[in-house]
């Protein structure tokens, strides 16, 4: 069965730094573009970041120099290392995918599958 | 960026009446080298992920009732659930791909009349 599982939220400071963390089973983290989206309590989709399996990365406007995507093989892990936290990034995290085969860089931006989320809630 | 927004808000329909969502972008997501629209939707339930629907703004994604249907071009857009069941009580989002950064719709709530 293809899961991922999204830990590392919490509660946090602002100005703080966190990292969460995608474990992937039945998929894999390097062979696939990976992205992190997040839902604010009662609010919509924000797509956040994307990494490919070139290794490219992509920001959203609102976290780019603050926020770092990543992962790890030997683990069958995605990351997304986040700095300098603000109240406006309390969220739920998921990671995301698509599974289908990608023929084109945009078509990564179509999210089959999904993690059930973390929350991160960023307040003093 | 590209703004996609989607109207009702809310809508409540009557168990097996038709329930219809649209969504207009803020320029044409249509690609003229493929003659395609880069436009998904998504359902998502209380407290879980979103599900994909539809890709390519009327392909229906493996596994999804036909009672969904997505339909439009350039920058409008619809999602018609034909005969709406109790299970089908979500909010719905559309999103288009065809730029970075990618970005949904506000989502639209469908509740049962």
């Amino acid at each position: 069965e293809v899961q991922l599982v999204e830990t590392g939220g919490g509660l946090i400071q602002p100005g703080g730094s966190l990292r969460l963390s995608c474990a992937a089973s039945g998929f894999t983290v390097s062979t696939n573009h990976m992205s992190w989206l997040r839902q604010a309590p009662g609010k919509g989709l924000e797509w956040v970041s994307i990494i490919y399996t070139g290794d490219n990365t992509y920001y959203a406007h609102s976290v780019k120099g603050r926020f770092t995507i990543s992962r790890d093989s030997s683990r069958n892990t995605l990351y997304l290392q986040m700095n300098n936290l603000r109240a406006e990034d309390t969220a739920v995290y998921y990671c995301a995918s698509r599974m289908t085969t990608v023929v084109s860089p945009l078509e990564a931006y179509v999210f089959d599958i999904w993690g059930q989320g973390t929350m991160l809630t960023v307040s003093s | 960026d590209i703004v996609m927004t989607q109207s009702p808000d809310s809508l409540a329909v009557s168990l097996g009446e038709r329930a219809t969502i649209n969504c207009k972008s803020s320029q044409s997501v249509l690609y003229s080298s493929n003659s395609r629209n880069y436009v998904a939707w998504y359902q998502q339930k209380p407290g879980q992920p979103p599900k994909l629907l539809i890709y390519w703004a009327s392909t229906r994604e493996s596994g999804v009732p036909d009672r969904f249907s997505g339909s439009g071009s350039g920058t409008d857009f619809t999602l018609t659930i034909s005969s709406l069941q109790a299970e089908d009580v979500a909010v719905y989002y559309c999103q288009q791909y065809y730029s970075t950064p990618p970005t949904f719709g506000q989502g639209t709530k469908v509740e049962i009349k």
